[in-house]
């Protein structure tokens, strides 16, 4: 199984502070994407990153792919209560076909 | 709103009984996967049909089944249920060219399984 290891597990700041999370693999992945996930719903994919090196960004967030294709980091500034959520990383796994596997996510939890 | 529909959106039921949950995909869309979400153990999935087909598995247990049927909709079956069953069940679909999953997942907001 092609393991994503996501960390911290749990982040608590106030809001206008920033943060990173990050995502971390043994194996190669041919794209991994993020996904946030919100109380009472499913994810909804923020971005997908495919190219070793790849810097993405979604108005305060900031997506990076490793150069070895093998972690990325999601970058938040001035977080907002908003961003509240479950931040998941996920790649597709050899060892499954084509469906993705996701890491166990980062609970964020943003106070004003 | 994803567009992915799963019913029932909570189900109590007792050990050793068996459900179904429900899943219709976004309209055009051909894969359904199927994953299960518990506190420890994450979004794990489960298993994905493409157009009728079994595509793929994943962590999913001998007691549970699952199909896809003509119209795309797929259902889930879970049989001699244990507590450790108890978990939110979500399906998600996609429509990438050949079957192959190199976008987004859409997910449908999930079904939660209390088993007591």
């Amino acid at each position: 199984t092609q393991l994503l290891e996501q960390s911290p597990q749990f982040l608590s700041i106030q809001e206008g502070e920033n943060l990173t999370v990050y995502c971390n693999s043994s194996s190669v992945f041919s794209s991994l994407q993020w996904y946030r996930q919100e109380p009472g719903e499913g994810p909804v994919l923020l971005v997908t990153v495919v190219t070793g090196g790849e810097v993405k960004k979604l108005k305060r967030l900031t997506f990076q792919f490793g150069d070895a294709r093998k972690d990325s980091s999601l970058h938040i500034t001035a977080a907002q209560p908003g961003d509240t959520g479950l931040y998941l990383c996920a790649g597709v796994g050899s060892n499954s076909g084509y469906a993705l596997n996701f890491g166990k996510g980062t609970s964020l939890l943003v106070t004003p | 709103d994803s567009g992915v529909t799963q019913t029932p959106k909570h189900l109590i039921t007792a050990t050793g009984q068996r459900v179904t949950l429900r899943c219709s995909p976004r309209s055009g869309d051909l894969s359904v996967y199927w994953y299960q979400q518990s506190l420890d153990q994450g979004l794990q999935f489960l298993i994905q049909y493409y157009n009728g087909e079994e595509r793929a598995k994943g962590n999913i247990l001998e007691r549970f089944s699952a199909q896809q049927f003509p119209d795309l909709h797929s259902e889930l079956n879970l049989s001699s249920l244990e507590l450790g069953d108890s978990a939110l069940y979500f399906c998600a679909s996609s429509n990438p060219t050949s079957g192959a999953n190199t976008g987004e997942l859409f997910f449908g907001e999930g079904s939660r399984l209390t088993v007591l």
